[in-house]
């Protein structure tokens, strides 16, 4: 089965700075992998994904994923963070990567921006 | 706006009660999802339902009960909830058999327990 961690709860940027959030994956062949955000009091909106291929993924509201096998990561970046990026940010991946499958989540990382 | 609607937003019930949340999807997708969010965790995977037919369930109490009328309708029967139960339940929904398709999920609905 696959599975996602995010080694950190709370991140805290300034506005106009860049970001990265982390997150690790465990599984031996090439993992599907997902990021999701999450506003208060809404659902997940998903920002990117990745299957295969190029390692660097482009996502919506100017967001970029990078997959690097060597370290089984796949962090979100954003150059600029603007306010409205505050929010709560989900690693997923597939249970088993077969079939119609439930995602497994990370434990979230909170994004906190700073004027 | 969200492509899958969930009904009610907000749902108080006591644990005596029978209650129904709904979900809806027309982007013609085969496979919905419920899955259920305490406050400041993760989703976690209840149900799924693959070409109207439940496919998974995460050893989930039977005092939840899913349902899936037809191919864009997912309903959640809820009957003698505990304090627990409470939390945002989400409906999600995917193209087909193929966990390379991403899950779209609704808004959620808030449910608490007295």
């Amino acid at each position: 089965a696959q599975s996602v961690t995010q080694p950190d709860i709370h991140i805290t940027v300034s506005e106009g700075a860049s970001l990265e959030l982390r997150c690790n994956y465990s599984y031996g062949a090439t993992p599907y992998l997902f990021w999701y955000v999450q506003s208060p009091g809404q659902g997940l909106q998903l920002l990117l994904k990745y299957f295969s291929g190029d390692t660097l993924v482009q996502g919506i509201k100017g967001f970029e994923a990078e997959f690097k096998r060597s370290q089984s990561s796949f962090n979100l970046r954003k150059p600029s963070v603007h306010w409205s990026d505050a929010a709560e940010y989900f690693c997923a991946s597939p249970y088993s990567g077969g079939g119609a499958d439930g995602l497994t989540f990370g434990k979230g990382t909170h994004l906190i921006i700073q004027p | 706006d969200t492509e899958v609607t969930q009904t009610p937003k907000h749902l108080v019930m006591g644990m005596t009660n029978k209650k129904s949340l709904k979900c809806e999807q027309h982007m013609g997708h085969r496979a919905m999802y419920w899955y259920k969010q305490k406050a400041k965790k993760p989703p976690e995977l209840m149900f799924v339902y693959s070409y109207e037919k439940l496919s998974i369930n995460e050893s989930v109490p039977s005092r939840f009960s899913p349902e899936c009328p037809n191919s864009s309708l997912l309903n959640l029967h809820l009957h003698a909830l505990q304090p627990e139960d409470s939390a945002l339940y989400l409906c999600a929904s995917s193209q087909g058999e193929s966990s390379r398709q991403p899950q779209h999920f609704g808004d959620g609905t808030r449910l608490s327990i007295l």
